[in-house]
């Protein structure tokens, strides 16, 4: 069966470093690979999308890879802020329109 | 615009109580979707609807029914609640064309 997975640890870092976040996906070969943001008592927030063609995706201090030979995608923020403290979620999906399989997620803790 | 609203936020039910979520959004999407969330499970969607009359199962439709009211709402209801089925419940859509779904607040549901 497809399956999504992510640090299942806390990632906790200081402001200003680089938090890289993972998501290894298995039985499964998406067209796209959806990255969220959901803070606590809160619905996911969309940040990115990419395309399996697309190596690298890049929006203001984020920036999502995805390897489709390793399965893997990477969601890396640069110069991290107390702000960006949430839990990451990862959702690959097989067309653009398919159902989205949600990885169970990531939480980030960027410390002052 | 509200985005996507659900009620109610809260809810107790005792075991083979039924109820109803509300789900509705104002973006003229015409996909929704119900999913939930229980730790370290992710997301997984319980139903679907791709467009105004039809609706689709998803991953863990059992003990759940849905109605496609309208293009703006979509319900989900649960006829003899389960402790299972003890959960945070989101609701989202999707427009036409696009990727991203925008998810509701959530509704957090306890069954005693």
């Amino acid at each position: 069966s497809q399956k999504i997975e992510q640090n299942s640890e806390a990632l906790n870092i200081q402001e200003g470093k680089t938090a890289t976040l993972t998501c290894n996906y298995t039985n499964y070969s998406p067209a796209y690979l959806q990255w969220y943001r959901q803070d606590p008592g809160r619905g996911p927030v969309f940040l990115l999308l990419i395309r399996e063609n697309e190596k690298e995706k890049r929006k203001e201090r984020l920036k999502v890879t995805f390897d489709t030979t390793l399965k893997q995608s990477l969601f890396h923020i640069t110069a991290s802020q107390p702000a960006d403290s949430a839990t990451y979620l990862c959702a690959p999906q097989p067309m653009q329109g398919g159902k989205l399989i949600f990885g169970q997620g990531t939480e980030l803790s960027v410390k002052p | 615009n509200a985005g996507v609203t659900q009620t109610p936020k809260f809810q107790v039910l005792k075991t083979g109580q039924s109820m109803t979520l509300q789900c509705a959004q104002d973006m003229n999407h015409n996909s929704m979707y119900w999913y939930r969330q229980d730790p370290g499970m992710g997301l997984r969607l319980i139903y679907y609807s791709a467009s105004e009359g039809t609706t689709d199962k998803g991953e863990v439709p059992n003990g759940y029914n849905v109605s496609r009211l309208n293009k703006r709402e979509f319900s989900l209801r649960l006829e003899s609640a389960a402790p299972s089925q003890t959960s945070v419940y989101f609701c989202a859509s999707r427009g036409q064309g696009a990727a991203e779904q925008y998810f509701g607040p959530g509704t957090r549901l306890t069954v005693t």
